[in-house]
Formats: C-alpha cells, structure tokens, sequence
C-alpha cells in the first residue's frame, strides 16, 4: 500500500511556463514533507521542504504548497527552464521524537520533461 | 567535495554469487541508509544505521545484510544474488535531528544486474 503517490509518471512544459507536479499522501501522521530531485546517472538532491504547521514554502523558482485536510501537496516551478528537466520525488516522514530517525516514504517519481 | 561515493558504479552477477556494495561519506553525518530504486516504486529503504556499530532494517531487508564498523563507511552486501535484486542502489546519509534527518545526501547510485 503507496502511503506516498505520484499519479502523474511524466509532465511536459514548455520553456517559462508553469509546471505543476503533484503528490498525495494516505498517513495523515506525516508531518514532513519533501521534494527531490534526480538527473539521470546522479543521486537524488534535496529541493525544498514544508513542515505541517504550513501551508506554503517559497525558494526562488520553486513553492511547495500544502493542503493537509486534502492530504495533497504539489511543487510549483516558475518559470520552467530546460535545466528542470529531472525526476521529481516527493517524500513524506512522520517524527515520531525529537531528535531521533524519522523514515522518509518516497513517491514513485514524476518525469518533468521542459522544451524550448 | 566528495560527499557520498560509492562504489562500484556498474556490476553484473550471477545468481548465486556474493558482492558489497561499499559507500563512503565525508561530512561525518551519523545516519547513513541503503536504498533501491525500481521502475513505478520510487525508492524504497533497505537498512539504515543510526550510528556507528548500529543497523536496522528498513522497508526491504530480505536478502541483504550491512555493516557500520566505521561512521564514515556503509556496506550493503548480497550473500546470494538473485534476479529479482536487479536495481539501482543508492547510498545516503543525513545529520540527525527533525527536518535535518530527512534531507539525504545520495551517491551517484550503483547500477546492479543478476542474471
């Protein structure tokens, strides 16, 4: 059972447009929440993240915005580049106390293609 | 700036044989993680360590074992490879604490087949 799920496997963009890539989430325990990101050949990096106590965090091109009674989040990338063009993950983890391991549960990826 | 290393980047194996998949960190994190990466699974945690000389198993354990003797180093091993362990492996490791623990840092991946 996916706790974490990516509906949408690809996204295409045009170049400077908006790219909307959407996660939803069943633990209603999860309290945090991230996106990364992966080229093809690399690691996965970290993106951006939102605690539950908001419902938005902003850093440059990219806003992460949190609708926790819909159980949903989405990253929002303005304006799209071709150097977007990545894997998106979204994970989510849950703290279970101060200090200690809290497992991450990815979503199964979006493939953001942007062209010129 | 190293970061995460692992190696080696690319193996074949046969079922039945043993291999380590060794990785490496330079930014003394104490957590360090062993994940596989499927096509429509996202990735999913084999075992992780809090701390040097610790280990758990995560979400997939079966047929994998790991070993922390040291904090900087994380070895993931296959005793008996089999097709179905065909992935790609990435190491990770974190600092602790909420909203840190959870932002990894990821070697390049190793890119395993069993035939």
């Amino acid at each position: 059972d996916q706790q974490v799920k990516q509906n949408s496997p690809s996204l295409s963009v045009q170049e400077g447009r908006i790219s909307i890539l959407n996660c939803d989430y069943t633990n209603s325990m999860f309290d945090y929440f991230l996106w990364y990101k992966k080229y093809p050949a690399e690691g996965p990096t970290f993106l951006i993240s939102i605690s539950s106590i908001k419902d938005k965090n902003e850093d440059g091109r990219f806003t992460v915005f949190l609708n926790k009674s819909a159980k949903h989040l989405s990253l929002h990338i303005v304006p799209s580049q071709p150097g977007d063009s990545a894997v998106y993950f979204c994970a989510a983890s849950q703290s279970l106390f101060s200090g200690g391991y809290n497992k991450l549960i990815f979503g199964a990826g979006t493939r953001l293609a942007v062209h010129p | 700036n190293a970061g995460v290393t692992q190696t080696p980047k690319f193996r074949v194996l046969k079922t039945g044989q043993s291999m380590t998949l060794l990785c490496a960190q330079d930014m003394n994190h104490e957590y360090m993680y062993w994940y596989r990466q499927d096509p429509g699974m996202g990735l999913r945690l084999i075992h992780y360590s809090v701390g040097e000389g610790t280990t758990a198993k995560g979400e997939v354990p079966d047929g994998y074992n790991v070993s922390r003797l040291k904090k900087q180093n994380f070895l993931l091993g296959l005793e008996s490879a089999a097709p179905s362990q065909t992935s790609v492996y990435f190491c990770a490791s974190s600092r602790p604490g909420q909203g840190t623990n959870e932002k990894l840092f990821f070697g390049s991946g190793t890119q395993l087949s069993v035939l």
